[in-house]
């Protein structure tokens, strides 16, 4: 069935920096899921994404939806050690597959 | 917050031994999921269950794995005989539509 692709599959970054992970398919995306795992913990919702070219904020995290709706990013701006985790994209198509994610780390 | 709960939160098994794992989802969600969760990696989907009827248990190892939701409620994950490759974190998830799914804390399975 369909995959996605998530790039990089580690980030570590500086506290206070920005940065940005992919979510990447070759087929077409009906919509797209992002979950947050903290270490040790249970995949939890963070958004959904439907519509082409949908951006949606939470706070300091930004979610895109690709035009041709192939691709979707996370962008976080001014990294905390409460970002601290993995970060996984997920397709639905009646059911939802999920990406290997992006574990986040922090230097504080 | 209403909760997906399962039990039990972690459970060593020696191969070839029998194991279950128990969910009960968040009242009034027919949907109910069981992935398999390896460590560095995506959840993987097991089974799916509308109400009591499976809808999806493409990737389930039925030669040693079953699953059942019999009165559409609560559900029951057997292993039978447990591998050691079985070694994962099992987790249940429930919902009401498609719009995000509510996952229960998982059971960690270690298999020796």
């Amino acid at each position: 069935g369909q995959q996605v692709m998530q790039i990089p599959q580690y980030q570590h970054v500086q506290e206070g920096e920005d940065f940005t992970t992919y979510c990447n398919s070759s087929t077409t995306l009906s919509n797209i899921q992002w979950y947050k795992q903290r270490p040790g913990g249970h995949p939890v919702f963070l958004i959904q994404l439907v519509k082409s070219g949908e951006v949606k904020k939470q706070k300091r995290l930004t979610f895109q939806f690709g035009e041709a709706k192939k691709n979707s990013s996370l962008h976080i701006t001014a990294t905390q050690t409460t970002d601290v985790g993995t970060y996984f994209c997920a397709q639905y198509d009646y059911k939802l597959s999920f990406g290997a994610g992006t574990t986040v780390t922090v230097r504080a | 917050e209403a909760e997906v709960a399962q039990s039990p939160r972690y459970k060593i098994t020696e191969k070839s031994q029998a194991v279950a794992f128990w969910c009960d989802p968040i009242s009034g969600h027919a949907t109910l999921y069981w992935y398999r969760q390896i460590l560095g990696q995506g959840p993987e989907l097991l089974v799916q269950f509308q109400d009591e009827s499976v809808v999806d248990d493409s990737q389930l190892p039925k030669d040693r794995f079953s699953a059942e939701r019999l009165k559409g409620v609560d559900s029951t994950l057997k292993i039978q005989p447990a591998e050691l490759g079985d070694s994962a974190m099992y987790l249940c998830a429930s919902s009401l539509n498609d719009y995000g799914y509510t996952f229960g804390s998982g059971t960690r399975l270690t298999v020796v």
